[in-house]
């Protein structure tokens, strides 16, 4: 079956730290990936999206996400943490391209960062 | 640009009861797509709907149903209430099915008593 999975339910880091969010997706075909952010109490954002050619994706917030065929990972990575990051990120895929456009989603990972 | 709106906010219900939740997608947005947010299973993806008809449909029961009208709103009811129908709905619309950027709204809290 079709599936998203992140390895970290709840990260615990402290500001300036390095992250790195791990995603796999389990699926052929077209490679549609997303992150998505959801802060508290606010709704979910796109962070960014690989569709196609450099893998390295740029989003916002200085997130970006490397897209690795042959680990069929897109692992969410910045830098440095500050403490407005926490919340709970999302990876999300759609294998079926523009022909449907249902996402499957990972469970979440929390990312709760100390001042 | 006004993003999307879903009433009511939160909502709470009894078994066997049913309920009605309304999504409006941003201007100029056709489509619209209903998940369902659990802390167990997560986002799960309910149904899809463009031009007034169903595109795609979750791996959910048939008491869940939607629809959407001509001016692209929707609407997804669920009959018949169980305990475990307790979740935050969310509403994602876009430009045209399938496109794969999705704007989510704030989504709906249902509780069922």
């Amino acid at each position: 079956a079709q599936s998203v999975s992140q390895h970290n339910h709840h990260v615990i880091l402290s500001e300036a730290a390095s992250l790195e969010l791990g995603c796999n997706y389990s699926y052929g075909g077209t490679v549609n990936l997303f992150w998505y952010v959801q802060y508290p109490g606010q709704h979910l954002q796109l962070l960014l999206k690989y569709f196609s050619g450099d893998p390295l994706v740029k989003g916002i917030k200085g997130f970006e996400a490397e897209f690795i065929k042959s680990k069929f990972s897109f692992n969410l990575r910045k830098p440095s943490v500050q403490w407005s990051d926490t919340a709970e990120y999302f990876c999300a895929g759609n294998p079926w391209g523009g022909s449907q456009g249902n996402l499957i989603f990972g469970k979440g990972t929390k990312l709760s960062v100390k001042p | 640009k006004a993003g999307v709106t879903q009433t009511p906010r939160y909502l709470i219900k009894t078994r066997g009861q049913q309920v009605t939740l309304s999504c409006s997608p941003i201007s100029g947005h056709r489509s619209v797509s209903w998940y369902q947010q659990t802390p167990g299973q997560g986002l799960q993806f309910l149904f899809e709907y463009f031009s007034e008809t169903q595109r795609n449909k979750g791996n959910f029961p048939g008491r869940f149903s939607g629809r959407q009208f001509s001016n692209s709103r929707s609407e997804m009811n669920v009959s018949t209430l169980e305990l475990g129908d307790s979740a935050l709905y969310l509403c994602a619309s876009s430009l045209l099915p399938g496109s794969n950027e999705q704007f989510f709204g704030p989504g709906t809290r249902l509780t069922v008593l």
